[in-house]
């Protein structure tokens, strides 16, 4: 059982747009920032969001993510055949003293 | 640029032990502090602990005491993490990760790049 939570899998067409929900407490996300790696089959997990809605260089602008509250989302825009992959929230829990992931969202590209 | 490059895959019977290595380059070694992520096989992603590159302080997560060091060699960038009495649940991809953002404050930083993974089994 996960800290964080996350729908175990997602599914959209070409084109479409997903969105991943992670929901925690007030001890991760609700105080502080969420980031989101993707892993793609058989591969590393790969930065894709830092500080809750920061991308970094390479990670085209139609991945976005966002916090409110203990929540925390990744959108996919434009929904591509190589998005699909595993996505995993994480975010640090100060009653953990840790870092703490979702279990991971399966998104099949229909 | 920044690159993490893990030792090979390793077989071990229960009870043994087993040292991992992640060799780093592209960077100052001391600059970033290196975390260790382990994956059972179809599982999702948990966080061992970390370790200070300027000091070698290691820090383990609640499940990774005990039988888990991690180590420093930085005469060649290099980390390590050692399991001994190794168990069945152990096998697992174990991946080292570089700890970006502000020095300090893991609270808020994040895990880029990763290494390619070590998967380590454990069987008889």
């Amino acid at each position: 059982q996960s800290v964080l939570t996350q729908p175990p899998s997602a599914s959209g067409t070409p084109g479409q747009r997903v969105t991943i929900s992670c929901s925690g407490s007030s001890s991760n996300i609700g105080s502080n920032t969420v980031k989101w790696y993707q892993q793609l089959p058989g591969t590393a997990p790969k930065l894709l969001i830092y500080s809750n809605n920061q991308r970094p260089s390479g990670v085209p602008d139609r991945f976005s993510g966002s916090r409110s509250g203990t929540s925390a989302s990744l959108a996919i825009s434009g929904l591509q055949s190589e998005d699909e992959a595993d996505y995993y929230c994480a975010a640090w829990d100060d009653s953990l003293n840790g870092v703490v992931f979702g279990g991971g969202t399966k998104l099949t590209v229909l | 640029q920044v690159q993490l490059v893990q030792s090979g895959s390793e077989l071990k019977k229960p009870g043994a032990s087993v040292k991992i290595s992640c060799k780093a380059s592209g960077y100052t070694f001391t600059k970033y502090a290196m975390n260790w992520v382990r994956q059972a096989p179809g599982q999702g992603l948990e966080w061992m602990g970390w370790i200070n590159t300027k000091t070698g302080n290691p820090t383990y997560g609640q499940g990774s005491t005990g039988r888990f060091v991690f180590s420093l060699d930085t005469s060649v960038s290099t980390a390590y993490l050692q399991i001994s009495s190794l168990k069945a649940e152990d096998t697992a991809l174990y991946y080292c990760t570089l700890e970006m953002g502000v020095p300090g404050a893991i609270q808020n930083n994040w895990f880029d790049p990763w290494g390619q993974g070590t998967l380590v089994t454990v069987s008889s």
